[in-house]
């Protein structure tokens, strides 16, 4: 399994302002993965993070808006950047272990984003 | 295209049995997983399946894939007041990309 902690859990925020998510897991993992879950709403992909290369932003997402570094195999992290209400949000970090047939996907706490 | 649906609401007496079901519309998914969100907290795995594997049991959970109907189930047997949260039914896409659709989750409340 991995163990997985985001930073900060929860925070209030300006609009216009950003706010960089953390995410570190205990163990080394090829991908990362970031997902929103909007209030009241089901989760939504919003990039994978892969070490020593580009993120890749899924559809209605930019690089622009959720900034993603990945600057080694244990640590990421997302920035939402010129928060708008509607950026208020659970953000969640998640990684998958992957060994022979198994494949778990194991999410962080989530940190709970509201957008002033 | 891609789709998981699940139906929002379960409400079920302690110590019964839930069910809670699952369709998706990619055949081609490998791996389907169950999460359970409690208030206020992150996801937690539950269990999954291989889509070669039609059962898994694992202690109150079982879980039925019928590949034909694109039909997920996840069975707690003896269910407790501690179970009530939102559980997430979630489809992995083929290939390595580890992408995971998600339903909207269905809320299961458990009463005396």
């Amino acid at each position: 399994s991995a163990v997985i902690s985001q930073k900060p859990s929860r925070d209030i925020c300006q609009r216009g302002t950003s706010l960089t998510i953390q995410c570190q897991v205990d163990s080394q993992v090829t991908m990362m993965f970031w997902y929103r879950q909007q209030p009241g709403q089901s989760l939504t992909l919003i990039a994978t993070a892969n070490q020593g290369s580009e993120a890749t932003y899924e559809s209605g997402f930019v690089i622009d808006k959720f900034p993603i570094s990945r600057p080694n195999l244990t640590f990421s992290t997302l920035t939402v950047s010129n928060m708008s209400p509607e950026d208020s949000s659970i953000y969640l970090c998640s990684v998958g272990v992957v060994f022979k047939y198994n494949n778990e996907q194991f999410f962080g706490p989530g940190t709970r984003l509201t957008v002033l | 295209g891609e789709d998981v649906e699940q139906s929002l609401f379960l409400s079920v007496r302690e110590g019964d049995s839930s069910v809670i079901n699952c369709t998706y519309t990619d055949s081609s998914s490998t791996y389907l997983y169950w999460y359970k969100q409690e208030p206020g907290a992150g996801l937690q795995l539950l269990t999954y399946i291989f889509s070669n594997m039609d059962m898994k049991q694992d202690q109150r959970l079982t879980v039925l894939l019928n590949k034909k109907d694109k039909h997920l189930s996840l069975r707690i047997a003896d269910t407790q007041t501690g179970d009530s949260a939102i559980y997430f039914c979630a489809e992995k896409q083929p290939g390595g990309y580890n992408k995971l659709i998600f339903g909207a989750g269905t809320r299961l409340a458990v009463h005396p």
